[in-house]
């Protein structure tokens, strides 16, 4: 399977936990994503990696959230202190940078917190 | 800002009928536009984008769309509709500036009955 994918595919915890998400993007791809999906919405942009480089963050992304991409491959998306607003399908996706790039997705982490 | 409407929450259609699910725009600029579909607890799937050119896109399973640049439309179309076509379905943009983010709107859910 050479798409995009995440792991876990499902994490449930408790309040003041702290997660962490695995992408791993299609192979050639050196832009990567995180979205964030509630339930009834679309996903909602996080944060954009060009390679090993983070060039753009949202509002959304507080400080208890760290993303990486350490050597320009995978990434890893961490949230400090759960709370229950942070519950959400977390997708990651890719694309190569050209002038018509389309962003492929992952199947996503769904994070449920007690 | 960028900004998607889809003011349909949920499209019916029977199988074999025409389906149409609705998308409007607001960017600065020219825009990149795109379609995914989303299955029950999966990623998001790329339908088709519109770039520049020809207004009529044609991509994925069947689906084309038509981009309306006077009616800042990009309207997803199938000449007929499978009862495997139920899913979620989102319109997303992005501008030509150096920020990558896709915009997605809130989804329209199609439901095909056989």
């Amino acid at each position: 399977d050479t798409g995009v994918s995440q792991d876990p595919r499902h994490k449930i915890t408790k309040r003041g936990q702290n997660v962490t998400f695995r992408c791993d993007p299609i192979s050639e791809h050196n832009r990567l994503y995180w979205y964030r999906q509630t339930l009834g919405q679309g996903p909602e942009f996080l944060t954009y990696f060009q390679n090993e480089a983070q060039l753009e963050k949202s509002r959304l992304l507080s400080d208890r959230f760290s993303a990486e991409r350490p050597k320009g491959s995978f990434s890893t998306l961490e949230i400090q202190r759960t709370e229950q607003g942070d519950s959400a399908m977390y997708l990651c996706a890719s694309s190569f940078r050209d002038n018509q790039e389309t962003q492929y997705f992952g199947p996503g982490t769904r994070l449920l917190v007690l | 800002a960028q900004s998607v409407a889809q003011p349909e929450d949920q499209v019916n259609v029977a199988e074999g009928n025409p389906l149409t699910v609705k998308c409007t725009y607001s960017v600065s600029g020219n825009p990149y536009l795109f379609w995914y579909v989303q299955y029950p607890n999966r990623g998001l799937q790329f339908l088709l984008k519109y770039i520049t050119g020809d207004n009529l896109v044609k991509g994925s399973y069947g689906f084309e769309a038509e981009f309306n640049k006077s009616q800042t439309s990009f309207h997803l179309k199938k000449p007929s509709a499978l009862v495997s076509d139920s899913a979620l379905y989102f319109c997303a943009v992005r501008d030509h500036t150096g920020f990558q983010k896709l915009v997605f709107g809130t989804g329209t859910r199609l439901l095909v009955s056989p």
